[in-house]
């Protein structure tokens, strides 16, 4: 089935560490998104990501990275240096900026 | 600053009730205007979207409106049921740089 695939769906962190949270999709999908999700608001944007070997940062990109190597994966870093990490993380593509966007299943991330 | 804003944050309402979810947004500039749906815990499900150019857009029960010059969205539901408890959120892209903007979304109850 064609479709964005983000794991874990569980992540647990501890103090200092940096994490990589996985997404994956088949749709051959050009535009690619990071989004932090806190609970009563809506989705801030992390990093975007229209080609592959480009990337962009979007509102709240500090202490995070990214990769973009294949077109079909975009993997995003959480780095002790993101001082609050506890959210949910969505991942979503689009074939560009302007088209639908799909959406993964999201990634939890606790720090402990 | 394109803002977007969904009010009321919560409705409950009793099943087979039509309703109407609410989204305004601050800058007529847009390219287009999306509503989805996110389950608890889940990612989001793309519902409907409306170019600019369009004045409605219908899937199933789901009707949504768009009226630019004033600002606002509306996506009715029709003769609710339950299976349609979910946050239902609205994004616009604006026209300047193709930045997708979110609501914070409406937290729909359907009682049975």
């Amino acid at each position: 089935d064609g479709g964005i695939t983000q794991s874990p769906k569980y992540l647990f962190r501890k103090e200092g560490q940096n994490v990589t949270l996985s997404c994956e999709q088949n749709l051959n999908h050009d535009a690619m998104y990071w989004y932090r999700q806190d609970p009563g608001q809506g989705l801030r944007l992390i990093y975007y990501s229209q080609i592959v070997n480009d990337f962009q940062k979007g509102d709240i990109a500090e202490g995070y990275s990214v990769s973009r190597e294949k077109k079909e994966s975009f993997p995003l870093t959480v780095t002790s240096a993101q001082k609050n990490p506890t959210a949910f993380y969505l991942c979503a593509s689009s074939l560009n900026r302007v088209t639908e966007a799909f959406f993964g299943q999201g990634t939890r991330l606790t720090v402990v | 600053k394109q803002e977007v804003t969904q009010i009321p944050a919560a409705l409950s309402v009793p099943e087979g009730e039509n309703l109407v979810l609410n989204c305004s947004f601050t800058d007529s500039a847009i390219y287009n205007l999306q509503w989805f749906r996110q389950d608890p815990g889940k990612g989001l499900t793309s519902l409907l979207l409306i170019q600019s150019s369009q004045r409605e857009q219908t899937s199933g029960r789901l009707n949504a409106s768009l009226d630019k010059s004033s600002g606002r969205s509306t996506l009715y539901i029709a003769a609710s049921q339950p299976g349609d408890s979910a946050t239902y959120l609205c994004a616009v892209v604006t026209s300047s740089n193709y930045q997708l903007i979110w609501g914070a979304g409406t937290k729909l109850i359907i009682k049975p």
